[in-house]
């Protein structure tokens, strides 16, 4: 089975520049967080969504970052414009969350991130 | 307050000998899951093991088990005779409320170094 896709796995620019990282969560699966993480601040929960509908942006740096998600199999991360303290690995992950007693932990399956720096 | 709390920024340990990472976690929430994962330095983020809040009964994965003390709020990793390639970071994390809209929360990570 596909895990979670994430795209670019790298990605270089320059100050000022947009990012748009993208994210393909396992079919199936309703929710979808996206997450920064740098050795100064470790893992950061930046937004995340359930049956596509944004839940918690309190994470989101600031104005700069949007995040959205047109339908259950996409979802994309903006920066614009971007700065050089945006240089990070960007997770994106996903996980079913259903009713209880069915035996699902409801356990994250994260992608390979998307590693981006900005000059 | 911190909702996931790692001491140990980084631990050696022998090969073959067992480990104890460290986890405590802060909520009011009834209901609740704990997870640890592995990130080598290949960057990629494993699941290891969960923990739910009502289980009576410490989690087990081959080499990993998950001691949870609830009235301790703690939630330790052990790693059974360790392997050179459980060097990496470990994450504890925790997942508050039953199913839905639940929120992850990360700890700082645990450095684990595995000496030959």
């Amino acid at each position: 089975d596909a895990g979670v896709i994430q795209s670019p796995r790298h990605e270089v620019t320059e100050m000022g520049q947009e990012v748009t990282l993208r994210c393909k969560p396992i079919s199936g699966h309703n929710s979808l967080f996206w997450y920064r993480q740098t050795m100064m601040r470790g893992l950061e929960l930046l937004i995340y969504f359930n049956n596509n509908v944004p839940i918690d942006d309190s994470g989101m740096p600031e104005d700069r970052f949007s995040a959205k998600m047109p339908n259950a199999s996409f979802s994309t991360l903006k920066i614009q414009p971007s700065e050089p303290r945006d240089s990070a690995v960007y997770f994106c992950a996903s996980s079913f969350t259903g009713t209880g007693g069915n035996g699902n932990t409801g356990e994250l399956f994260f992608g390979e991130g998307s590693r981006l720096t900005v000059l | 307050a911190q909702k996931i709390t790692q001491t140990q920024p980084g631990m050696f340990v022998q090969e073959k000998e067992a480990v104890t990472l460290d986890c405590t976690y802060d909520t009011s929430d009834p209901s609740y899951g704990l997870f640890w994962y592995k990130q080598p330095s290949s960057g990629e983020m494993i699941f290891l093991i969960y923990q739910g809040s009502y289980d009576q009964q410490n989690a087990t994965e081959g080499r990993y088990s998950l001691n949870f003390q609830k009235a301790r709020k703690s939630a330790n990793l052990v790693i059974s005779a360790s392997q050179l390639g459980d060097s990496a970071m470990y994450f504890c994390a925790m997942r508050e409320g039953e199913y839905n809209f639940n929120k992850f929360y990360f700890g700082s990570g645990t450095k684990l170094n595995v000496k030959p």
